[in-house]
């Protein structure tokens, strides 16, 4: 059965260093999306993407997030400078269709900013 | 008010028990109810969609109730293997299929 996939699934890195999370979404899906969970905390939406632009973003995505999709396989999260505050789970997740509204998220990467 | 709200418990039941979980959601114009299961440390996965007419699945059972923006799960004849955080999940008005996820209900079923 086809999966979303993430890598890595653990990235530790300095405060105010780039980090990129990577997604390989289900082949064919269209929509695209990035959540992220603080430990303890309940799951939040960060952004979606569709046709290779952003279509919602929360107040959460500040101008330190960024997504591409690169090269029609690969999904990725970008975060310039993190700070403390941005160590969470952050999973991606993907939708088929329009039509259909399950999403199907990957394993998820651990951040943890020092 | 929270946009999905759910009692965090943890609710501690025997195997065997039956177990409910509710769910109240602030936005009226929400158009796609869920319940996902989490297990510690890993993703959310979907464990059934919510329907006005409710719906079962097993065990499971999911009701709906859009005048009173409640939603139920009931677990029947528990597992220790359903030990987890059951997730209430809504999806909103916005036309991006965004998830709108409640804070979680944990189970821990014991022998």
């Amino acid at each position: 059965e086809p999966e979303v996939t993430q890598t890595p699934s653990h990235q530790v890195t300095q405060m105010g260093q780039e980090v990129i999370l990577r997604c390989v979404p289900i082949s064919n899906h269209l929509y695209f999306y990035w959540y992220r969970q603080i430990l303890g905390q309940k799951v939040e939406f960060l952004v979606s993407f569709y046709n290779n632009e952003i279509s919602e973003k929360s107040e959460i995505f500040d101008d330190q997030f960024s997504v591409e999709r690169p090269d029609g396989s690969n999904f990725t999260l970008k975060i310039r400078s993190t700070k403390l505050e941005d160590s969470a789970m952050y999973f991606c997740a993907s939708r088929p269709t329009a039509s259909t509204d399950t999403q199907y998220f990957g394993p998820g990467t651990r951040l943890t900013v020092l | 008010r929270k946009e999905v709200e759910q009692d965090p418990g943890p609710f501690n039941v025997p195997e065997g028990a039956t177990v409910a979980f509710n769910c109240t959601y602030s936005n009226s114009a929400s158009q796609s109810f869920f319940w996902y299961r989490q297990d510690c440390r890993k993703e959310p996965k979907l464990l059934m969609s919510v329907y006005s007419s409710g719906n079962e699945d097993g065990r499971f059972t999911a009701q709906l109730n859009r005048a009173s923006q409640y939603i139920s799960l009931l677990i029947r004849d528990s597992k220790l293997s359903d030990s987890a955080t059951y997730l209430c999940v809504v999806i909103g008005s916005s036309n991006t299929g965004k998830l709108i996820f409640g804070q979680g209900t944990t189970l821990q079923v014991k022998p």
